[in-house]
């Protein structure tokens, strides 16, 4: 498997426009997360779905914050509209649910979206 | 609820000397923990896991963890530092129970050194 796979992998984009962040999850997993890291505020989780369902989006700052999973190999982060105070990486991670004896499988991390925002 | 404390955002170490990165952490539920190393421009990877079966757990490139109930902690170690382990290191706690937050809670990271 070719792992989760985010795109692009760099964006610059100015205050005020729309950005949208792509992930694909690894094929068979049932949960996905998008995480952002600041040097400030380290990983934080914003959102996760299962099976392509939100679950928790407590995380999501504002409501220029949107994601949705509109099938099970697909997910976007969408910021309308930037601001320079978004700029961080976007991580996306996607895992299997529960293991038969219960308790968390690991979580598989794309190689993230660096976002600048100017 | 759950969290994670890792003692040191940054510990340095020469090349060949003992790495102990701290992490305690605090759950309702028994945990599972895990360990993840960032390199520079890259995601997190997993270097590995505790799941109850062994309290020592041993994973990636050398590394192993031992989980203290009593002090609920799950340091990470290696005996030997190579330059190739200069990273971030990630410490992570999920629940364990059906009930419990399907999500990891991710310390705040420690950027390991390796001075030659």
């Amino acid at each position: 498997d070719a792992g989760v796979i985010q795109s692009p992998r760099h964006e610059v984009t100015e205050m005020g426009q729309e950005v949208t962040l792509r992930c694909k999850p690894i094929s068979g997993h049932d949960y996905l997360f998008w995480y952002r890291q600041t040097m400030m505020r380290g990983l934080e989780l914003l959102i996760y779905f299962n099976n392509n369902v939100p679950i928790d989006d407590s995380g999501m700052p504002e409501d220029r914050f949107s994601a949705k999973m509109p099938n099970a190999s697909f997910s976007t982060l969408k910021i309308q509209p930037s601001e320079p105070r978004d700029s961080a990486v976007y991580f996306c991670a996607s895992r299997r649910g529960l293991s038969l004896g219960g308790g968390n499988t690991e979580a598989f991390f794309g190689q993230g979206t660096r976002l600048t925002v100017v | 609820a759950q969290s994670v404390t890792q003692l040191g955002s940054h510990v340095s170490v020469s090349e060949g000397a003992l790495v102990l990165l701290r992490c305690n952490y605090s759950s309702s539920v028994p945990p599972y923990l895990f360990w993840y190393v960032q390199y520079p421009n890259q995601g997190l990877q997993l270097l590995l896991k505790y799941t109850s079966a062994a309290t020592l757990v041993k994973g990636i490139n050398g590394f192993e963890a031992e989980f203290k109930k009593s002090e609920t902690s799950f340091h990470l170690t290696k005996p030997s530092a190579h330059m190739s382990d200069a990273a971030e290191y990630f410490c992570a706690v999920g629940g364990s129970s059906s009930g419990s937050a399907r999500q990891l809670t991710f310390g705040s990271g420690t950027q390991l050194t390796v001075l030659p």
